[in-house]
């Protein structure tokens, strides 16, 4: 079955202890990018990688960290959480620009930071 | 900057039709995706314009016009399923496959 999985699917952290979301698409798709959704500000874009090694920042990059080593992994790293990053994290795949394009979403991972 | 703007919630009745608005102003413009979300779910794909008109999927449609910066997702014969967010999202230009996500219609359905 074609999927995006991530993990963990919840978790309950504390300020500056680091933690890693896991992210992995069985769709041999080049692009990945990780999003957040907070309350009436919709799906923002975090990181975004077009391809093994090849990363780059989206519009709220600040405290993230991504690393894309293998086509199918791509992980967002919190090194020292704080509790703005609390929000709901959905990593998403597509392959690149040249058909519609339309992002797989994985079923997203709800982080708290005390 | 990026705007998009879409109803905040939209009531409905089962087996009627709803139009859901989106207006967007984007630094570019690549094409235009409608997504569905189900609370508590991740979105999933429901259209995609490019062109202006109209795309016709089954009981949903969704127009653009480009000129005018404006889209609607159409749903016909409502059911009590289709009681979810609706993300309006613009793929802006670039090398990328970059989208600006509106806020999302939390749209309910009722008996």
């Amino acid at each position: 079955e074609a999927q995006v999985t991530q993990n963990p699917r919840y978790l309950i952290t504390v300020t500056g202890k680091k933690l890693t979301v896991t992210c992995s698409q069985n769709m041999n798709h080049e692009y990945m990018s990780w999003y957040r959704q907070d309350p009436g500000l919709g799906l923002r874009q975090i990181y975004y990688s077009m391809n093994v090694e090849v990363t780059d920042k989206g519009d709220v990059p600040e405290g993230y960290k991504v690393s894309r080593k293998e086509k199918r992994n791509f992980p967002l790293i919190l090194e020292s959480p704080s509790p703005n990053q609390t929000s709901l994290y959905f990593c998403a795949s597509s392959f690149s620009v040249g058909n519609t394009g339309e992002l797989f979403f994985g079923e997203g991972s709800r982080l708290t930071v005390l | 900057g990026q705007n998009i703007d879409q109803p905040t919630e939209m009531t409905a009745t089962e087996g009627a039709i709803v139009q859901i608005n989106c207006t967007y102003q984007t630094s570019g413009f690549n094409g235009l995706f409608w997504y569905q979300q189900h609370a508590g779910e991740a979105p999933t794909f429901l259209s995609y314009n490019v062109l202006d008109g109209l795309e016709e999927k089954g009981r949903f449609s969704s127009f653009l016009s480009r000129s005018k910066g404006y889209s609607y997702l159409l749903l016909k014969e409502l059911q009590m399923k289709d009681s979810a967010s609706y993300l309006c999202a613009v793929r802006v230009a670039g090398g990328y496959n970059k989208l600006i996500f509106g806020a999302g219609t939390r749209l309910a359905v009722h008996p």
